[in-house]
């Protein structure tokens, strides 16, 4: 079974808008990763914020993390159609492990 | 660097048959790990190594073995293979030790058809 849940499942946005995804986590980890994966192609990763951090940034990323609710969420600000890709996050706990949740399919439309 | 490499690209097998992909890293990383991705999902974690030699299961083995005869190299075997192991396979590895990364490095995939 995943350990991730992510929402929405698929999200269709003009360009110039923000995105965001959220994902939802069921134990307790040592980060929380998001990975980019275009069509056809292998992932690529995004960014990582460990169980003690609570916000990150990298360029048009932010991404927020709260172990309370088990729960994160990526924004891509002034989105691109270069940004229309499938964005999943993962979890690691223990034993060096990412568990990845089921993806949300992002669409920037021109 | 290459990368993480995996070799095929594609191939169709037929029930029965077996086979081997191979996944190959030339960034010295001490762990490495098989996935599959089937249609709408995300990664499921089928085997992987923390060492050379040192092989262990992950959410979804069965139907699966792997080797780790070489540090570089991550073999994945399908012994007698099912309609249910069509997929895409991916590999991935990573570094470990001080400063270490979490990051994973993934491979560019291998699209398995069983008939």
């Amino acid at each position: 079974s995943q350990q991730g849940e992510e929402d929405p499942q698929a999200l269709s946005i003009q360009e110039g808008e923000n995105a965001t995804m959220n994902c939802s986590y069921k134990t307790s980890i040592n980060n929380l990763q998001w990975y980019r994966q275009n069509s056809g192609r292998g992932l690529v990763h995004l960014i990582l914020i460990r169980s003690n951090e609570r916000e990150k940034h990298s360029g048009r990323l932010r991404v927020t993390l709260d172990t309370s609710k088990k729960s994160s969420s990526l924004l891509i600000t002034a989105s691109r159609a270069a940004d229309t890709a499938s964005y999943f996050c993962a979890t690691e706990g223990g034993a060096q492990k990412l568990v990845f949740g089921q993806g949300t399919r992002l669409t920037i439309n021109p | 660097n290459a990368g993480v490499t995996q070799t095929p690209k594609f191939r169709v097998l037929k029930t029965g048959q077996s086979m081997t992909l191979l996944c190959a890293q030339d960034m010295n990383h001490e762990y490495m790990y098989w996935y599959r991705q089937d249609p709408g999902m995300g990664l499921r974690l089928i085997h992987y190594s923390v060492g050379e030699g040192t092989t262990a299961k992950g959410e979804v083995p069965d139907g699966y073995n792997v080797s780790r005869l070489k540090k570089q190299n991550f073999l994945l075997g399908l012994e007698s293979a099912a309609p249910s192991q069509t997929s895409v396979y991916f590999c991935a590895s990573r570094s470990v030790g001080q400063g270490r990364q979490e990051t994973q490095y993934f491979g560019p995939g291998t699209r398995l058809l069983v008939l």
